[in-house]
């Protein structure tokens, strides 16, 4: 299997520009989720999806973030307007959703947005 | 709530030396708890878990980790480290009857000096 596949691995954009990263989870995996990860505030999940359906979307910063997954092999992350604050890694990750929630979460490589 | 700390921002051991990476945990249920590890520019890698069961968890690469619900503990352990294991370590936890958001903690910087 390929694992978790996110592009673009660099993003460099100005502000106000809408960025979008996209994700492709592990084919079989029922949930997908998206972290952001910054020196400041660590490792912080944004929003997670299962069978395609947003569960969770309390991290999401504000309104200018958006996720959508179409399909059980699709997803992206929105960012419109862009501001310098959002500069930092984002990460997809995906699991299988049997067994209680016991089964470990793989991460993509992250996508480094550079927002000036 | 459910939370991690990991109370060392850095380790620093020598090469074939053991190697510990602490870690407690805070929920209000029977814990789920992970152990990851992040190289420079990749994702965090999958390295063990505990579910339930046997106290002591070997996971990949060497590592082990052992669940303490008294001291609500869960310690990464390598008895012999590498220079190859010089990574960011990150432990999660989630409640078992919460939904499937896990909780990381800060990280902890692992230094193994040749």
């Amino acid at each position: 299997d390929a694992g978790v596949i996110q592009s673009p691995r660099h993003e460099v954009t100005e502000m106000g520009q809408e960025v979008t990263l996209r994700c492709k989870p592990i084919s079989g995996h029922d949930y997908l989720f998206w972290y952001r990860q910054t020196m400041m505030r660590g490792l912080e999940l944004l929003i997670y999806f299962n069978n395609n359906v947003p569960i969770d979307d309390s991290g999401m910063p504000e309104d200018r973030f958006s996720a959508k997954m179409p399909n059980a092999s699709f997803s992206t992350l929105k960012i419109q307007p862009s501001e310098p604050r959002d500069s930092a890694v984002y990460f997809c990750a995906s699991s299988r959703g049997l067994a209680g929630g016991t089964y470990e979460q793989y991460f993509g490589p992250g996508t480094r947005l550079t927002v000036t | 709530a459910q939370s991690v700390a990991q109370p060392e921002d850095q380790v620093n051991v020598a090469e074939g030396n053991p190697l510990t990476v602490k870690c407690t945990y805070s929920v209000s249920g029977n814990p789920y708890l992970f152990w990851y590890v992040q190289y420079p520019n990749r994702g965090l890698q999958f390295l063990l878990k505990y579910i339930t069961g046997d106290n002591l968890v070997k996971g990949s690469y060497g590592f082990e980790a052992e669940f303490n619900k008294s001291q609500t503990s869960f310690h990464l352990k390598k008895p012999s480290a590498l220079v190859s294991d010089s990574a960011l370590y990150f432990c999660a936890v989630r409640d078992h009857s919460n939904d499937y958001k896990l909780s990381f903690g800060a990280g902890t910087t692992v230094t193994v000096r040749a």
